[in-house]
């Protein structure tokens, strides 16, 4: 059962327009979520994270909703750039749960802005 | 900066044969994580060390093992191949557990199992 899912595979968006990523999660025991992207070839890279005590964590141009109620999280990106383009992964993890720190993944979602 | 290296890039085994995937954290991190993404799948945790001694377990095969060095550089032993177990491999790694601090992948192992 996926615990993090992020159900739309792809997303394609103007450049200099926002781009939303949405990733929802099941497990309440869940109390840091990441979002990390990753370009091909390449290893995933930290872009952002929240902790459960938070609703919104802003980083330049990215910010990160969390709605603990609804179990749902979302990645702003505003304005985005080409650069963006990437597939990006949201992860949460039970850090107080015994987890001891693994993440948990999402499918991901692959962003293309375009020109 | 230094980051997470893994080794080799690429590997090419036949089935039943074994693989050893080497992780080689970053400088002064203590805690190693072994995560495992099939084709079109998301990275599914296999394994974690920290300090040497094993943290968690997550769907890792009977027929892989793992360790953590005193140089805190890390191993992944694959036995028994399956064509099922071509995948890419991540490591990652950070200081301490739980804390999530400088948390950073590798870029990945390609195994193709053949």
């Amino acid at each position: 059962d996926q615990q993090v899912k992020q159900n739309s595979p792809s997303l394609s968006v103007q450049e200099g327009r926002i781009s939303i990523l949405n990733c929802d999660y099941t497990n309440s025991m869940f109390d840091y979520f990441l979002w990390y992207k990753k370009y091909p070839a390449e290893g995933p890279t930290f872009l952002i994270s929240i902790s459960s005590i938070k609703d919104k964590n802003e980083d330049g141009r990215f910010t990160v909703f969390l709605n603990k109620s609804a179990k749902h999280l979302s990645l702003h990106i505003v304005p985005s750039q080409p650069g963006d383009s990437a597939v990006y992964f949201c992860a949460a993890s039970a850090r107080y749960g015994g987890s001891q720190g693994n993440l948990i993944f999402g499918k991901g979602t692959k962003l293309s802005v375009k020109p | 900066a230094a980051g997470v290296i893994q080794s080799p890039r690429h590997l090419i085994k036949e089935k039943r044969e074994t693989a050893t995937l080497k992780c080689y954290p970053i400088p002064r991190h203590d805690t190693v994580y072994w995560y495992q993404q099939g084709p079109g799948q998301d990275p599914q945790f296999l394994i974690s060390f920290y300090e040497k001694m094993q943290s968690d377990k997550g769907s890792i095969p009977d027929r892989f093992s793992a360790q953590q060095f005193s140089d805190y550089h890390s191993e992944l032993n694959m036995s028994s191949l399956e064509l099922g177990d071509s995948a890419l491999y991540f490591c990652a790694s950070s200081l301490g557990t739980n804390q999530f601090y400088g948390y950073t992948f590798g870029s990945g192992t390609r195994l193709t199992v053949v």
